[in-house]
């Protein structure tokens, strides 16, 4: 398996410009997480989908933020509009469900870098 | 409510050096410990896990044993290598409630010199 792909790798945007992040998760998995790293806050859950549903989305930080998962291949995360404080590396990870949490391994895409000028 | 808490960083070691990442955590129930590690320009890949009191994960030089009596999952490795720097981050998982979620700690920037 290619693992959990994300698309671009970077993104460099005029704020007030939408941008949207792409994510393919593991063929078979059925959760799928957004995280965001920054230096001042580390790594943040951004909202997380089971069966292609989102089941938490607290960590979403305003309404500018949205994310789908039309299908179970394929979830967005779109910034409309953007602003410079939203420049970070965005992370996808996909995991399965065992039934056993100690099994349940995600694992993480390379990533987005975005930078909002 | 459940927490990792990770030494701050940076940390500067000598190649051959022994490391020690600490990891203490809060948690109710019987959480799940792991390891993560990022390299440069990465995403976070899973380094090591521990699932209930007393295991030891181990993985490439790494172990970090699950401490039940004192909440703590600390990293260590006795000769560090330049090729492990890199930002490890301590997470925890507990059963049931919000199960796909990982709470991570802050992570810890390792810098090996040669």
């Amino acid at each position: 398996d290619a693992g959990v792909i994300q698309s671009p790798r970077h993104e460099v945007t005029e704020m007030g410009q939408e941008v949207t992040l792409r994510c393919k998760p593991i063929s078979g998995h059925d959760y799928l997480f957004w995280y965001r790293q920054t230096m001042m806050r580390g790594l943040e859950l951004l909202i997380y989908f089971n069966n292609n549903v989102p089941i938490d989305d607290s960590g979403m930080p305003e309404d500018r933020f949205s994310a789908k998962m039309p299908n179970a291949s394929f979830s967005t995360l779109k910034i409309q509009p953007s602003e410079p404080r939203d420049s970070a590396v965005y992370f996808c990870a996909s995991r399965t469900r065992t039934g056993r949490v100690g099994k349940n391994i995600q694992y993480f895409g390379a990533g987005t870098r975005l930078s909002v000028l | 409510g459940n927490s990792v808490t990770q030494m701050e960083g940076p940390v500067t070691l000598s190649e051959e050096a022994f490391l020690t990442i600490n990891c203490t955590y809060t948690a109710t129930g019987y959480p799940s410990l792991f390891w993560y590690v990022q390299y440069p320009g990465e995403g976070l890949q899973l380094l090591l896990k521990a699932t209930k009191a007393d295991d030891k994960g181990s993985n490439k030089g790494f172990e970090a044993t699950y401490r039940k009596e004192t909440t703590s999952f600390h990293l260590e490795k006795g000769s560090v290598q330049v090729s492990d720097s890199a930002v490890y981050f301590c997470a925890l998982r507990t059963y049931g409630g919000s199960q796909g979620n990982l709470i991570f700690g802050k992570g810890t920037k390792l810098s090996v010199k040669p």
